[in-house]
């Protein structure tokens, strides 16, 4: 157990919907860090949060946003799903040293 | 067993046997680089990792051998035990840690 929960654990939506994911990191660390893992692009990173604010984007869609929360918790918010929006997302969130420890994931399955 | 070349899908070995996972990287500016292991149904595990002021690091059965000349990464697993199989990634840090990672490498651990 890597103490990063995520929920929920799978989703199943249509074509079209909005969904949000939530992520809370261990306890005491301060960045968070999403990721879409896919089959056919692999595991690719999102986008990054510290203490609240944005640090670092990476290959992630218009549609798709996130934030961070006082409390530190992280959300990922899709929008205008399509069919290709289908993937495992994870969460991960580190301390000072920097190391990721991962969520166990959310599937998310759109029909 | 070993994955010969730069990436191969499939590891199969013979339980007992050392396994080599091989892997290239392709930012020559990357500082820093790390072995997830994930199991299915989970997130990503932290193995190992290495900072490019090194060439090699050695974990608990593990070993991480990196070649900034060639731009090649290789973890080294001792005596492979059933618990062993999994999907292994590696990932080089593009800055602020943002992660990439690579395709993976599937090892199955024979009886």
């Amino acid at each position: 157990d890597s103490g990063v929960t995520q929920t929920p654990k799978h989703l199943i939506t249509a074509t079209g919907q909005r969904v949000t994911l939530r992520c809370s990191p261990r306890s005491g660390d301060l960045s968070v860090y999403w990721y879409q893992q896919s089959l056919d692009q692999g595991l690719q990173f999102l986008i990054q949060y510290y203490n609240g604010e944005e640090r670092a984007k990476g290959n992630i869609l218009e549609r798709f946003s996130a934030q961070q929360f006082p409390d530190l918790h992280s959300e990922l918010n899709l929008s205008s799903l399509e069919l290709g929006d289908s993937a495992l997302y994870f969460c991960a969130s580190s301390g000072t040293d920097n190391e990721q420890f991962f969520g166990p994931g959310t599937r998310l399955t759109v029909l | 067993g070993e994955s010969v070349g730069l990436h191969l899908p499939t590891l199969s070995v013979q339980e007992g046997d050392n396994s080599i996972i091989n892997c290239a990287y392709s930012n020559s500016a990357s500082d820093y680089f790390i072995w997830y292991k994930q199991e299915s149904g989970k997130g990503p595990q932290f193995i190992i990792d290495i900072r490019s002021n090194m060439d090699k690091r050695q974990g608990q059965r593990v070993t991480v051998l990196l070649n900034k000349t060639v731009k090649h990464l290789s973890l080294q697993i001792a005596a492979t035990q059933p618990g062993d199989s999994a999907v292994y990634f590696c990932a080089e840090n593009m800055g602020d840690y943002k992660l990439s990672f690579g395709a993976g490498t599937t090892v199955t651990v024979r009886a």
